[in-house]
């Protein structure tokens, strides 16, 4: 069964620091790993996904198939990146397109 | 194009009742796929169709049902309510990019609170 981990439920660092989301992923075959955010009183909207090797936002994610995990990543954090992030899994090869997600990290950005 | 719609925007219902929530895609968007969002968890997948076809089924029991209409729109159905239905319940469409990338657009949500 696939299965996403996120082992940080909350992360505060303050404004310019680093910042890295852990994102751990349970799949047999080959996975498409996406990042969801949520900003306060938005719905949820796709950050990036690993297929596309794009930068949103500043943030930046790889996938590491040997550590299965799929960290997001930004240099400097800044206030407005503070938002619940959701780390999603889609199965390849299926006839569904339905994701797994992972329980999601609060994101706190102090100034 | 006002993204993905989803009505009620809230809900309360009792045990044992039946439930119907609606979700209306993007335009041009012919696959609508359901979650459920407890509080402090993330979305978990229900259901997903396609041209008015289930193509899967999250680890749900029966009393969840949904369909899909011509016009893309879909209905999720859950029977014989518990309190552990209370939830956010959301609608998402998606469509294929070119090259095969996936995109899924999510609804603002249904709250539906059992009693």
């Amino acid at each position: 069964a696939q299965r996403v981990t996120q082992p940080e439920k909350l992360l505060s660092v303050f404004k310019g620091a680093p910042v890295e989301l852990k994102c751990n992923y349970s799949y047999s075959g080959s996975p498409e790993l996406f990042w969801y955010v949520q900003y306060s009183r938005q719905r949820l909207q796709l950050l990036l996904r690993h297929i596309s090797r794009e930068s949103i936002k500043g943030f930046t994610a790889d996938l590491n198939k040997g550590e299965t995990s799929f960290h997001l990543k930004k240099p400097f954090a800044q206030e407005e990146d503070s938002a619940m992030y959701y780390c999603a899994l889609r199965s390849s090869g299926g006839g569904a397109d339905g994701l797994t997600f992972g329980k999601g990290t609060h994101l706190i950005i102090q100034p | 194009d006002a993204g993905v719609t989803q009505s009620p925007t809230h809900l309360i219902k009792t045990r044992g009742q039946q439930v119907t929530l609606r979700c209306s895609p993007i335009s041009g968007h012919k696959s609508v796929s359901w979650y459920q969002q407890v509080l402090g968890q993330g979305p978990q997948f229900i259901f997903q169709y396609y041209e008015k076809e289930e193509r899967g089924r999250g680890n749900f029991p029966d009393r969840f049902s949904a369909r899909q209409f011509p016009n893309y729109s879909s209905e999720l159905n859950v029977n014989a309510l518990l309190l552990g239905d209370s939830a956010l319940y959301l609608c998402a469409s998606s469509f294929l990019l070119l090259a095969g990338v996936f995109e899924q657009f999510f609804g603002p949500g249904t709250r539906l609170t059992v009693l």
